[in-house]
């Protein structure tokens, strides 16, 4: 397996502008995890899905913010609209069960200017 | 509220000075401890997980271990490719399947 799938790599985009991220997780995982890391804050838990549905959402730090789970290959991030704020390394990972490790992508650099 | 600190923030050590990571955590009915490594511009990489205090895993020059309020990563006879940032990260509490993570420990091993 090529491991869990994000893109793109990089977004520069107007403040404003709608942003999709996207991730394709390890096959056969039943977990998948959004994550954003900040240097201020750290790696911050966004929205957690189980078997395609959402389970935790409590991290989505504002209505601007969605997720998306149509499938259990494919999950998405949209950030409408975009403000200077949300700049950030934005990261999905995917798990096989409940008490296992996370595998991550390589992360989406999101830049609002 | 913190539930998981990680300490030192930042690490210099010289090649083939041993030392260890600290992650203390205050969250109840832990289920799991996990280590991870984050090279730049990169996704964490997992590295162990650990279940119950006392348990103990090793991988090259790393050793993790666990106890009731604590972990330590202990790094033997480092080199330079082990400079990298180290995760903390435990999942237990009210909420299944949430991953707490610490800030880390910038390590760095010189030549």
């Amino acid at each position: 397996d090529a491991g869990v799938i994000q893109s793109p790599r990089h977004e520069v985009t107007e403040m404003g502008q709608e942003v999709t991220l996207r991730c394709k997780p390890i096959s056969g995982h039943d977990y998948l995890f959004w994550y954003r890391q900040t240097m201020m804050r750290g790696l911050e838990l966004l929205i957690y899905f189980n078997n395609n549905v959402p389970i935790d959402d409590s991290g989505m730090p504002e209505d601007r913010f969605s997720a998306k789970m149509p499938n259990a290959s494919f999950s998405t991030l949209k950030i409408q609209p975009s403000e200077p704020r949300d700049s950030a390394v934005y990261f999905c990972a995917s798990s096989p069960g409940m008490n296992t490790e996370a595998f991550f992508g390589q992360g989406t650099r999101l830049t609002v200017v | 509220e913190d539930q998981v600190t990680q300490s030192p923030e930042a690490l210099r050590l010289q090649e083939g000075e041993s030392s260890s990571l600290n992650c203390s955590y205050t969250v109840s009915g832990l289920r799991g401890l996990f280590w991870y490594r984050q090279d730049p511009g990169k996704g964490p990489e997992f590295l162990f997980t650990l279940y119950s205090a006392g348990e103990e895993k090793e991988k090259e020059r790393l050793k993790a271990t666990l106890t009731k309020k604590e972990s330590f990563l202990h790094i033997t006879a480092p080199k330079p490719e082990d400079s990298a940032t180290y995760l903390c990260a435990v999942q237990g509490g009210s909420t299944l399947g949430r991953l707490y993570f610490g800030r880390g420990t910038q390590l760095t091993v010189w030549p």
